[in-house]
């Protein structure tokens, strides 16, 4: 059984840009959350979706937005970027919403921004 | 202060030690978390925890929720062990079992 999918793996950005990120779960596996990970704040929740609706959003500003598609698949998209967006952006699937539903995380997209 | 904090940051072990890592958090949960995150990033999830105690391999997982307290107890360690520990919560009050919670991580060397 394939892994969680995050594509691309390196992206490199100019400010003010934008970017959209994709991330392919487990198959089978309906729910699909979003991570930042950065030297100085470490790892922080970004979203968590599940059937297609956004479940819950980390704080994070209104340029970070994302969805998930009738197949499960996942994007998420920071518009304006910002320097301070430079950072490994990680996803992670599970089956379903129970806290007894184990997480698979993918390799991450690492993007920087210039 | 955080809502999660490991220690200690940065731990050097010679193969075969027993290692322990700790974490303790201030808020009620749902879950506790200890992920792996290698060198290029990608995490892996070792255990999920919400009371007891856990075992995988050399890998031991326990938990106190009244203490508010988990530790990470490698047995034998060996250089392939070299990673970052994370632990993350899943606080009650985000209703949510992946809103999670981190802590800042401790760096385990394993030297041969």
């Amino acid at each position: 059984k394939a892994g969680v999918t995050q594509t691309p793996r390196y992206l490199i950005k100019t400010r003010g840009q934008q970017v959209t990120l994709s991330c392919s779960p487990i198959s089978g596996h309906r729910s699909v959350s979003w991570y930042q990970q950065t030297p100085g704040q470490g790892l922080q929740f970004l979203f968590e979706y599940f059937s297609e609706t956004q479940r819950n959003k980390g704080n994070f500003p209104g340029r970070f937005s994302g969805r998930q598609f009738s197949n499960s698949r996942s994007e998420m998209n920071v518009s304006t970027l910002e320097l301070g967006d430079s950072a490994l952006y990680l996803c992670a699937s599970s089956l379903g919403l129970s806290y007894n539903s184990p997480l698979h995380f993918g390799n991450g997209t690492r993007l920087t921004v210039t | 202060k955080n809502e999660v904090e490991q220690s200690p940051q940065n731990l050097t072990a010679q193969e075969g030690e027993f290692i322990t890592i700790n974490c303790s958090y201030s808020v009620g949960i749902s879950a506790l978390h200890w992920l792996q995150q290698h060198p290029g990033g990608g995490i892996v999830s070792l255990f999920m925890l919400s009371s007891g105690k856990k075992k995988h391999g050399r890998l031991i997982a326990t938990i106190n929720i009244q203490e508010k307290h988990s530790s990470l107890h490698i047995t034998a360690s060996h250089p392939r062990d070299s990673a970052v520990y994370i632990c993350a919560v899943s606080p009650i009050s985000s209703g949510s079992a992946r809103q999670l919670t981190f802590g800042s991580g401790t760096q385990l060397t394993v030297l041969p």
